[in-house]
């Protein structure tokens, strides 16, 4: 079973631009969480997406975005970059059972988008 | 403020020897806490959790030890080789319900094994 990919791998951008991050989540997971890693705040929750809605945020600025389409996959938006985004950002994907069962709370990761931001 | 405090920071292990990481929680509502292993230029991987209602988990040679009534958690990986060095994160979720379990991360221990 493939794991969970992302897109594109690395990024470079310019302050002010805007840059969007592609995640496919393991085949028959229908929850994707995004992450944002970096050496001086580690690894940051952003937002959760089950069902094509967001069920939870991080504390992040609205420049900050994600959304979560029909076939699970996930996209986030990052608009007026800032130098303090560089970061490694991670999407995670998890199969959610709401009956609890083992396994259901099993969060699995991709290898990460870097993102640079000059 | 930091939910999930790991130490140590950093941790230098003969081949062969025990390495300990360990984690400390204030949020009692926790209940899913899980290890993850992370190499350089990789995502985080998975590498063995526990639930609160059983104190200990042995996958391998890794183990989980966990208490409750502290509110402390700790991975064991005995026998430790060349290739455990990496960084390992701790985390704990509040599962089910709408929050479908956000990860809390600990600030990570890098750990080298020395041959």
């Amino acid at each position: 079973k493939a794991g969970v990919t992302q897109t594109p791998r690395y990024l470079i951008k310019t302050r002010g631009q805007q840059v969007t991050l592609s995640c496919s989540p393991i085949s028959g997971h229908r929850s994707v969480s995004w992450y944002q890693q970096t050496p001086g705040q580690g690894l940051q929750f952003l937002f959760e997406y089950f069902s094509e809605t967001q069920r939870n945020k991080g504390n992040f600025p609205g420049r900050f975005s994600g959304r979560q389409f029909s076939n699970s996959r996930s996209e986030m938006n990052v608009s007026t970059l800032e130098l303090g985004d560089s970061a490694l950002y991670l999407c995670a994907s998890s199969l959610y059972s709401p009956s609890r069962l083992a396994g259901a709370y099993e969060q699995f990761f991709g290898p990460g988008t870097r993102l640079t931001v000059l | 403020q930091q939910q999930v405090k790991q130490s140590p920071q950093s941790l230098i292990v003969q081949k062969g020897g025990i390495s300990i990481i360990n984690c400390a929680y204030e949020n009692t509502a926790f209940d899913y806490f899980p290890w993850y292993q992370q190499f350089p230029g990789k995502g985080p991987a998975l590498l063995i959790a526990i639930r609160p209602d059983v104190s200990e988990k042995k996958e391998g040679r890794f183990t989980i030890s966990f208490n409750k009534s502290a509110k402390q958690f700790s991975l064991h990986i005995m026998d430790s080789q060349p290739g455990d060095s990496a960084t390992y994160f701790c985390a704990a979720s509040i599962g089910g319900g709408s929050t479908l379990g956000r990860l809390y991360f600990g600030r990570g221990t890098q750990l080298t094994v020395w041959p």
